[in-house]
């Protein structure tokens, strides 16, 4: 079976752009979180969605917004980029909410110059 | 914000040797987890502990939890090269994962 799947693996914008980030979950996976991973540190959560509703959101301002869709794949946005934003965004997949080991993928490398 | 942190930051091993990294944590928690995360990739899931075990095994793998210390501890044994990665721990709330600083292990073959 696919793992999670995250498009595109690597992205490079300028300030003030916007992006929007893919994630494909494992099949019969309803979460989706994404995590913000700096260059040095941890992963830190930004949202998590499962049956297409937020369940949670971390400490991040509103220019992050994310979506989940039917097919349960979601999209995380970011606006009015910032250099602070350039980093490693990952998706995890897991059956339920809470309790479950996740199941990342590999990242999109988000580079803002 | 982070969780914790791990300790130690680094850690440099020859191959056969344990290696063993330890995790405190602020919150509560519902589980621990520990992943490992090879450089430029995503995390891989290793073991979760549930809030009322005290120590789980998996292969050559072995984690203990105190949650009155809120720490936890990574034993690898009998290391290996292909071991050579970073680990975090991450506390498991209700809808979340909140990682740590983690430890950067090198297995010297």
């Amino acid at each position: 079976d696919a793992g999670v799947t995250q498009s595109p693996t690597h992205l490079i914008k300028t300030r003030g752009q916007h992006v929007t980030l893919r994630c494909s979950p494992i099949s019969g996976h309803k979460s989706v979180s994404w995590y913000q991973q700096v260059l040095g540190q941890g992963p830190q959560f930004i949202f998590q969605y499962y049956e297409k509703e937020e369940r949670g959101r971390g400490n991040f301002p509103d220019r992050f917004s994310a979506r989940q869709f039917p097919n349960y794949s979601s999209e995380l946005n970011v606006n009015a980029l910032l250099l602070g934003d350039s980093a490693l965004y990952l998706c995890a997949s897991s059956l339920g909410v809470s309790n479950q080991p996740q199941h990342f993928g590999d990242g999109t490398r988000l580079s803002i110059l | 914000s982070q969780q914790g942190e791990e300790d130690p930051q680094a850690l440099s091993i020859q191959e056969g040797e344990n290696a063993t990294m330890n995790c405190s944590y602020k919150t509560s928690i519902n589980n621990l987890q520990w992943y490992r995360q090879n450089s430029g990739r995503g995390l891989v899931h290793l073991i979760l502990i549930r809030s009322n075990e005290r120590e789980k095994h998996s292969g050559r793998l072995r984690v203990t939890l105190d949650t009155s210390k809120k720490s936890s501890s990574l034993l690898i044994t009998a290391s290996r090269a292909a071991d050579t990665a970073s680990y975090f721990c991450a506390g498991g709330a209700t809808n979340k994962l909140i990682f740590g600083t983690g430890t950067l292990l090198a297995v010297q073959p």
